[in-house]
């Protein structure tokens, strides 16, 4: 059974770091071409792909918010974290990571962790 | 950046009425055009991938069609069940991006 679950602050300040964990079960972060994503969607808005990570560590971003997420993974933790500089109230919102299996969709998704950005 | 129009934003339909979506890319994309179904306070959910191929699980009510532009999403017989935000998503070219989403209200 493949899951995905979030973990980290649900409170940051303007200006922090924001430090986000996706664990994984049933499946490897090592298997060929698997791969993980981070999707973020703000209240009552449409979700936004923000980066993804793929077993031979090939890495993508958003080119919008690239000089400030950065996204790795620890293979024997099962693991994908995902940082993000210098947070904004407009950074407010839930953020999902997924699966993305051999070809390029998001199969299965974490339940979501909600991140307010508030002094 | 490839931007997905999808129409229309919101639609009421009653059980057992066909609703169509359609999910427009400003480039052609091939066939890399992926639906999702969000119900409320939930996470998304894979219903088509590569335009037409249903995933595992999905009721056969679901259906998706289309190349290069244009795309749909089709629910035969909707049941209340199906009352839901439906985004498109497109993995043609990095940056990947959704529609704007529909919302489909049961009356």
């Amino acid at each position: 059974q493949v899951t995905l679950k979030e973990s980290g602050p649900v409170l940051v300040k303007p200006t922090e770091t924001l430090t986000l964990t996706c664990t994984v079960s049933g499946f490897s972060l090592s298997n060929a071409r698997m791969g993980v994503s981070w999707i973020r969607q703000p209240p009552g808005k449409a979700l936004e792909w923000l980066a993804h990570i793929f077993s031979k560590d090939e890495k993508s971003y958003r080119t919008s918010l690239k000089s400030r997420l950065t996204i790795s993974k620890d293979t024997s933790k099962s693991q994908v974290v995902l940082t993000m500089t210098n947070m904004d109230p407009v950074d407010t919102a839930t953020y999902y990571c997924t699966r993305i299996p051999t070809k390029f969709y998001f199969d299965y998704w974490g339940q979501g962790i909600l991140v307010t950005v508030s002094s | 950046e490839i931007v997905l129009t999808q129409s229309p934003d919101f639609q009421s339909v009653t059980p057992k009425e066909k609703v169509t979506i359609t999910c427009r890319a400003s480039q052609s994309i091939g066939n890399s055009l992926h639906w999702y179904q969000q119900k409320p306070d939930q996470s998304p959910k894979l219903l088509i991938k590569y335009a037409s191929q249903s995933f595992s699980g999905v009721p056969s009510r679901f259906s998706g069609s289309g190349s290069e532009t244009d795309f749909t999403l089709t629910i035969n017989s909707l049941e209340a069940e199906d009352a839901a935000t439906y985004y498109c998503h497109q993995s043609s070219s990095l940056p990947w991006t959704f529609g704007q989403g529909t919302k489909v209200e049961i009356k």
